[in-house]
């Protein structure tokens, strides 16, 4: 079951921030995000693991609420390199050790000059 | 430094042939997944391996079926292809092991079914 992004879509102007969230029905081991480029391959971000950790990498940063089941992603003073789509993909366990990636739709972030 | 490759980039196939898409990664990474991804839809799961030897379905396995040969490669093939089956397919590795891992994908191959 993919987990549900919101927006679907989000136009900045340079600078401005935006705010794009996760959630699965199902318990989560860890949330990851990618950023997609057209026609590119997916490029990791970060990944936040269970107890509720905020990382960060230079204005992009994320959160994951474990009890809600919910990851959130901070885009403070966008850059037009930000353009693109992001996904969230989420871990569960599916027997043994195996743990199963599944990702959401996509939020297409378009950063205007 | 290859990181994830897969051939082909690019295929044409009419409806009812068979191809296998081949997926290879450098990393020495136990767990290597495949995925769809259409318009509006996402990456979809179809299916992935946790290890060498194992494989399970994902989200969406109907029609397609896996062979993870060894370690390093992981292959996807469809046995009569569809229209439905037209997509951009990704193949990934991660070394995910105790812990989560960042997932690598390669570059894609461009499926059309006609």
């Amino acid at each position: 079951q993919q987990p549900v992004q919101s927006p679907q879509a989000v136009i900045l102007r340079e600078g401005e921030d935006a705010v794009i969230n996760c959630s699965s029905s199902k318990a989560l081991y860890s949330v990851h995000w990618y950023r997609q480029k057209h026609g590119e391959a997916p490029v990791f971000l970060m990944i936040l693991l269970k107890g509720g950790e905020q990382k960060g990498h230079d204005k992009i940063s994320a959160s994951f609420n474990e009890k809600k089941q919910q990851s959130s992603l901070y885009l403070t003073a966008s850059q037009l390199s930000y353009s693109g789509t992001y996904f969230c993909g989420t871990e569960k366990r599916s027997g043994g050790s195996n743990y199963k990636l599944t990702f959401g739709k996509g939020t297409l972030l378009t950063v205007n000059p | 430094n290859a990181g994830v490759t897969q051939t082909p980039k690019f295929q044409v196939l009419k409806t009812g042939q068979s191809m296998t898409l081949q997926c290879a990664q450098d990393m020495n990474h136990n767990s290597m997944y495949w995925y769809r991804q259409d318009p509006g839809m996402g990456l979809r799961l179809i299916y992935y391996s946790a290890s060498e030897g194992t494989t399970d379905k994902g989200e969406v396995p109907n029609g397609y079926n896996v062979s993870r040969l060894n370690k390093r490669e992981f292959s996807l093939r469809l046995e009569s292809a569809a229209p439905s089956q037209t997509s951009v397919y990704f193949c990934a590795s991660s070394g995910r092991g105790e812990y989560s891992a960042e997932a690598f994908f390669g570059q894609g191959t461009r499926l059309t079914v006609v």
